[in-house]
């Protein structure tokens, strides 16, 4: 079956620090790719997605690379804020036509300190 | 503005009480989900739903049930088999594509007292 497999937190980063979170999955076919961030107390947001090998999705200053070859899709972003302290989740939907199949990994806590 | 709303943001359950949470939508999505979050975990999928009427069990579905009487709404009934109710609640949806990911409403918090 689908699978995801993210880096474990918690991650404790400076401002102005390089965040990578890593993300590896395992899926049959060729799946889609998300990445979803949630603030305390809050649902999830979708952050950035991608939809075939080598997209490069982006938003807000983080970016993630479809590696069909290493079946990964690691979070970066060049310079954190405060305001980036959040739960990332890494998530795969197989579109093979069932409604279910969106699959999450356990999320990374993030922290950034000023 | 288009979006999905739960409510309560806040519940409490006695002990052997049934619960009901509310998930509506007005983005005229076919697909609509049901997740409990515990803490420092993921997400598990609890019941989805595909199309009025019809429904299918997640991975826990287990001392819950649902409904999908209308297409914009999905409520979840925590009854009292379920044995560890205290949790966060979130309900999403997803349009026929899927290629925009899922939206997600913003969770609904259940504690049993």
């Amino acid at each position: 079956g689908n699978s995801v497999t993210q880096m474990e937190g918690p991650v404790t980063l400076s401002e102005e620090a390089f965040l990578t979170i890593n993300c590896t999955y395992t899926a049959t076919g060729y799946p889609s790719l998300f990445w979803y961030v949630q603030y305390p107390g809050e649902g999830l947001q979708l952050l950035l997605k991608a939809t075939k090998a080598d997209d490069k999705g982006s938003n807000k200053g983080f970016e993630a690379t479809y590696r069909k070859e290493t079946t990964s899709f690691h979070l970066e972003k060049g310079s954190v804020q405060v305001s980036d302290s959040a739960v990332y989740f890494c998530a795969l939907s197989d579109l093979t036509g069932s409604a279910r199949q969106l699959t999450f990994g356990s999320g990374t806590q993030l922290t950034v300190l000023p | 503005d288009g979006g999905i709303t739960q409510s309560p943001k806040y519940l409490f359950r006695k002990e052997g009480q049934n619960v009901t949470l509310s998930c509506e939508q007005n983005l005229n999505h076919d697909a609509m989900y049901w997740y409990r979050q515990d803490p420092g975990q993921g997400l598990r999928l609890i019941y989805y739903s595909q199309i009025v009427n019809d429904f299918q069990k997640g991975d826990i579905a287990e001392g819950y049930s649902v409904s999908r009487e209308k297409k914009e709404s999905f409520p979840l009934t925590v009854t009292s088999a379920q044995k560890n109710p205290t949790a966060f609640y979130l309900c999403a949806s997803k349009d026929r594509t899927g290629n925009y990911g899922y939206t997600f409403g913003s969770g609904t918090r259940l504690t049993v007292v």
